[in-house]
């Protein structure tokens, strides 16, 4: 059964933090992984990974993938109090299914 | 440019009652997809739509639920007899046509809050 992976579960930083959250996962005929950040209302799209060891960057977010050992992460730094959200990881198949994680719920205090 | 409209945006109904929940997908996208997020949870998908054809529905209980997207119109899913544990929220998103590489990047809709009391 595909599966998403998501750790921490939830994190408390205060802001001017790095951190890094973590995404593995389990998915038949993996196509890409893509970050999602989730306030109060819907996600909204942050990043798409499909190659290992490229790194994708905007402002203090970035991510990269490792198609081998089958993970993403996803940095933030000098964290605000605005990044506060969950942030979702989801994996897609060449099947057109998506998989999400259980999120990564973060609070950063001022 | 409308993003992907969901309405209502908060829904409560009584035990035993339909609820129907509409989305309009971004103008020039065929495929749709329901997420139901129980409170605390992620995501769970749900069904899979294109024009007129599901795709795929292994997400969705095989019970009281539907879903449909027709050839003119909103995309519906349906709720027969609501239970309790059917309080959610219920997102949907949609994707450009495919371009034979796959589907990327997901539109989601503000969502339904469901209410069942």
């Amino acid at each position: 059964e595909d599966k998403v992976v998501q750790s921490p579960l939830s994190l408390v930083v205060h802001e001017g933090d790095t951190v890094t959250l973590n995404c593995s996962y389990e998915v038949t005929n993996f196509r890409s992984l893509l970050w999602y950040k989730q306030e109060k209302k819907a996600p909204t799209f942050l990043f798409m990974l499909t190659s290992s060891g490229i790194e994708k960057k905007s402002g203090r977010l970035s991510s990269i993938l490792d198609k081998k050992e089958l993970f993403s992460i996803l940095n933030i730094t000098a964290t605000q109090t605005g990044d506060s959200a969950v942030y979702l990881c989801a994996a897609t198949s060449y099947g057109q299914n998506f998989v999400f994680g259980p999120g990564t719920r973060l609070s950063v205090l001022p | 440019n409308a993003g992907v409209m969901q309405n209502p945006r908060h829904l409560v109904r009584r035990r035993g009652q339909e609820a129907r929940l509409r989305c309009s997908p971004v103008k020039g996208h065929s495929h749709v997809y329901w997420y139901r997020q129980l409170p605390e949870e992620g995501l769970k998908f749900m069904v899979y739509l294109q024009k007129e054809n599901i795709i795929d529905e292994s997400g969705m209980p095989k019970e009281r639920f539907s879903a449909e997207f027709p050839k003119e119109g909103p995309s519906i899913l349906r709720i027969q007899q609501v239970v309790r544990g059917d309080s959610a929220a219920y997102f949907c998103a949609s994707s450009p046509r495919l371009t034979g590489t796959g589907v990327d990047e997901q539109f989601f809709g503000p969502g339904t809050r469901l209410t069942v009391l």
